[in-house]
């Protein structure tokens, strides 16, 4: 059960967009439309910010995107903020001849 | 409002065991899948183990297979996680999470969190 790999860290201005990817295998990311973006501050729990691929949740702003093409989803932040600097994580249900479950990505840190 | 509140938690040596335990209000609790997930010390995310809305479908991940169980009462609306066998690595923070509505997926509603340390 191998967490999804994503960039440990991406930086960008204010005003800039900044991606992010989240590589997985077609028993996960590829596989299914199930991919989930989370932001987490430092101590608190995480917050749903994308979820089937590229859909927002209410209350979400559209600067939040998401997309997908083959085994790798994709996390777009545009008009980057201050308060936009957080760690991010993917996940994706996942599914084989062992396993089914859910898997997280490996995270990454956003600075702004 | 939306909320789930957690309870449980703290310092237990290994091999011991340890529930935890996650209330829901403000929704039909027994409406949704329900998840944990885990965070290690200055590490990522870890996805536990899932249960469906009724209880009949339960997953988890193979580092606690066997060794943890989820269940639910949803004439309480409450979650648990009975932890068995515990390891040094199973020290995290714990979080309790409401799946999004079925066919889609996704953690909408989280619990605070809460510490697990097993250390002797």
């Amino acid at each position: 059960q191998s967490a999804l790999t994503q960039p440990a860290s991406v930086s960008g201005s204010p005003g800039q967009s900044i991606t992010i990817s989240c590589t997985g295998t077609s028993s996960d990311v590829g596989g299914y439309n199930h991919v989930s973006w989370y932001q987490q501050y430092p101590g608190k729990a995480p917050k749903l910010m994308i979820y089937q691929v590229s859909n927002r949740p209410s209350g979400i702003s559209n600067r939040f995107s998401g997309s997908k093409s083959g085994n790798t989803a994709s996390l777009t932040i545009s008009g980057l903020q201050a308060e936009d600097e957080a760690d991010y994580y993917c996940s994706s249900y996942t599914s084989s001849s062992t396993l089914e479950g859910y898997v997280f990505g490996t995270g990454t840190k956003v600075t702004v | 409002q939306v909320q789930l509140v957690q309870s449980g938690g703290g310092v237990v040596q290994p091999g011991r065991s340890l529930r935890l335990s996650c209330a829901g209000s403000g929704f039909t609790f027994g409406s949704y899948g329900m998840h944990w997930v885990r965070q290690a010390p200055g590490k990522g995310l870890e996805w536990v183990t899932v249960i469906s809305y009724d209880g009949s479908d339960k997953y988890y991940a193979d580092s606690v297979k066997g060794r943890f169980t989820i269940s639910r009462d949803n004439s309480k609306k409450t979650l648990d996680l009975e932890m068995n066998s515990l390891r040094a690595e199973d020290t995290a923070v714990y979080y309790c999470g409401k799946d999004l509505p079925p066919g889609w997926v996704g953690m909408d509603v989280w619990g605070q969190g809460t510490t697990v340390t097993v250390s002797s």
